[in-house]
């Protein structure tokens, strides 16, 4: 199956910083790439998604950039608030049923 | 948004035993059904996709035998781990899409920690 890499594993930033998280996949094929957030003890939730058509996508303070040739995109959250701690995962999807997630990256916001 | 409800949400088993999760779709219907394992502090790993009325597609290196998957409703999908070992003890977590969403959204249960004694 697909091979999604993640990175970094851990970050801390302070509040009002801004957080990037990059991930790689290995498939081509893949053409669906959602962001999904844990928070501890909870469900994982979906905050971002992006389609293989589109390079960049913004929903308020968290973006995604979308590079096909280089096979990797990216999570940004601006103006980082304490409540955005938590885990963050990033996924590749080539039929939009099989998700392959990368290995996560735990965010903390320093107050 | 749709609701996943999984049960039990923890289960404490003897070594040897088979123990059994469930995972329904309360709100809509579910043709398939993903089950994924976290182990701590890690990613969430695809186990399997549950077909309804179909066998299941397991993922290379997961054994069938060992995590049986039935997909008997539109509604239900079981995971049942069979003759449990301390090693299968980790945080399973299933997952399904909802046909009437816009987004390819996976929408996840709660999750089920199984502690294997």
């Amino acid at each position: 199956g697909e091979n999604v890499e993640q990175h970094p594993s851990t970050l801390s930033v302070q509040e009002g910083d801004s957080a990037v998280i990059k991930c790689t996949y290995s498939d081509s094929a893949s053409n669906y790439f959602p962001w999904y957030k844990q928070e501890l003890g909870k469900r994982p939730q979906l905050i971002i998604d992006i389609r293989s058509n589109v390079g960049e996508k913004k929903d308020q303070r968290i973006a995604v950039t979308l590079n096909k040739t280089a096979k990797h995109f990216s999570l940004h959250i601006t103006e980082t608030q304490p409540e955005d701690s938590a885990v963050y995962f990033c996924a590749a999807s080539i039929t939009g049923n099989q998700f392959y997630f990368g290995t996560g990256t735990s965010l903390t916001v320093i107050p | 948004g749709a609701v996943v409800s999984q049960h039990p949400s923890r289960v404490i088993c003897k070594s040897g035993t088979s123990v059994k999760i469930e995972c329904r779709s309360l709100d809509f219907q579910a043709t398939t059904m993903f089950w994924y394992r976290q182990f701590p502090k890690q990613s969430l790993m695809l186990m399997a996709t549950s077909n309804e009325g179909s066998k299941a597609t397991y993922e290379q290196g997961v054994e069938k035998d060992k995590f049986l998957i039935n997909h008997a409703s539109l509604t239900l999908s079981t995971l049942t781990v069979t003759s449990a070992h301390p090693e299968d003890s980790s945080f399973y977590i299933c997952s399904a899409k909802d046909p009437r969403a816009q987004t390819g959204e996976l929408f996840f249960g709660e999750g089920s920690r199984l502690t294997v004694l």
